[in-house]
């Protein structure tokens, strides 16, 4: 079964950190770019970061230098790597086959004091 | 940056055609994708390069395009159908969606 599963999120202060992985199954997950996207209390689907099949990375403009994606092929793993949270990165975060035909069912992230 | 603009709700009753449509610049040149997403559920894709419908879906879910505007068509809404919608576009690896639609079915 084509499958991923992602972990690590949980309760931080405003300004730490936190990092999240994704556990994939079922696919060649070296031949896959990977997503990872976020859906905050607005409710809305919000574009977070990839990763390509090479290791090169982007991201969108409200994490670039705080949000660090990799990937781990031997171990079928991607990364997320969060710091200097802020309140408004309080969300559920996926991620996603490039194809978007795979999702994970998501894991919380909660920045609060 | 890119946008895409979708309507915050539409309603239908049930066995009536629902359309909801999304515009923006980058999808006169790229494709568009559509995800539908249930209270507590992660996205399920639906339709992508704009009018493909992945396996499983039902055929009563279909998808178009024309210049700036996609569409996404469900003839014959069903009640299981009420959720989120989303539609999606990529700019080369950078990926954009819409604000999101509420289909509700009543």
């Amino acid at each position: 079964e084509v499958q991923l599963v992602e972990s690590g999120g949980g309760l931080v202060q405003p300004g730490g950190s936190l990092r999240l992985s994704c556990a994939a199954s079922g696919f060649t997950f070296s031949r896959h770019d990977m997503h990872w996207v976020r859906q905050g209390t607005g409710g809305g689907l919000e574009w977070v970061s990839v990763i390509g099949t090479s290791g090169d990375p982007y991201y969108s403009d409200s994490v670039k230098g705080r949000f660090t994606i990799s990937r781990e092929n031997a171990r079928n793993s991607l990364y997320l790597q969060m710091n200097t949270l802020r309140v408004g990165d309080t969300a559920v975060y996926y991620c996603v086959r490039a194809g978007g035909d795979v999702w994970g069912q998501g894991t919380t992230v909660t920045v609060s004091s | 940056s890119y946008e895409l603009t979708q309507p915050s709700s539409v309603s239908v009753s049930p066995g009536q055609t629902a359309r909801i449509t999304c515009s923006g610049d980058v999808l006169a040149k790229k494709y568009a994708r559509w995800f539908q997403q249930k209270p507590g559920q992660a996205p399920v894709l639906v339709i992508y390069k704009d009018s493909e419908r992945p396996s499983g879906i039902p055929e009563r879910f279909s998808g178009s395009s024309s210049g700036t505007t996609v569409t996404l068509t469900i003839s014959g809404a069903q009640l299981e159908d009420e959720a989120d919608y989303y539609c999606h576009s990529a700019a080369d690896t950078l990926w954009v969606f819409g604000g999101g639609t509420r289909l509700t079915v009543l």
